[in-house]
């Protein structure tokens, strides 16, 4: 299925520690997003990379590194979590300068718990 | 800096209505706007992305438009069903920043059988 796929889906950690999330998308898109979504349901952008190249950087702890080793994967480690970092982590991807330009298709989501 | 308000946040109807979402933005100098779906507990399905050289855009029982000059546009359900029952958003994106999506809060749907 072509499709944005994240592992894992579930991530329960306590504070303090290092975990990292994976993106891959097989869609033939060359641009990439982080995406994270707060208690309160509201969805923020973190990161995007283009043809690996980070183009968006918003106003992010640097604990959050993100890393795309191509363009069909982007990953996201974050060191020395904490309770505010739970959230549901959502990656996305797009075409740019294609017809339907920047459709965005978005992946299932991983819900991070710190304990 | 780009602003997003959907109204009303949540919406309760019996099945079979027609209903409107509503969606609006501070700044016009949009190139698209991207309509999505979010199941509970699930990602986010696009809907339908509506060119800003378009007023409408249709797809199935859904309609979108959009008003750049007026910072608006709106999601008209027809027959609603209770499978549509998801919170609904609306996002434009910048591109000159990525083409970084600027989420509203959402419309909580629940439509009753």
């Amino acid at each position: 299925d072509t499709a944005v796929s994240q592992t894992p889906k579930y991530l329960v950690t306590q504070m303090g520690n290092d975990k990292s999330i994976k993106c891959e998308q097989n869609l033939g898109h060359d641009t990439m997003y982080w995406y994270k979504q707060d208690s309160k349901k509201f969805l923020k952008i973190m990161f995007s990379y283009n043809n690996k190249e980070l183009i968006i950087n918003e106003t992010v702890p640097n604990r959050f590194s993100p890393k795309s080793p191509d363009k069909a994967h982007l990953n996201l480690h974050i060191n020395s979590l904490e309770l505010g970092d739970s959230a549901v982590y959502f990656c996305a991807s797009s075409q740019r300068g294609a017809g339907r330009i920047n459709e965005q298709f978005f992946g299932p989501g991983t819900r991070l718990t710190v304990l | 800096k780009q602003e997003v308000t959907q109204i009303p946040a949540a919406l309760s109807v019996p099945e079979g209505e027609n209903l409107v979402l509503n969606c609006s933005f501070t700044d016009s100098a949009i190139y698209n706007l991207q309509w999505f779906r979010q199941d509970p507990g699930k990602g986010l399905t696009s809907l339908l992305l509506i060119q800003s050289s378009q007023r409408e855009q249709t797809s199935g029982r859904l309609n979108a438009s959009l008003d750049k000059s007026s910072g608006r546009s709106t999601l008209y359900i027809a027959a609603s069903q209770p499978g549509d029952s998801a919170t609904y958003l609306c996002a434009p994106p910048i591109y000159n920043q990525g083409g970084k999506l600027i989420f509203g809060q959402g419309t909580e749907l629940s439509v009753k059988p």
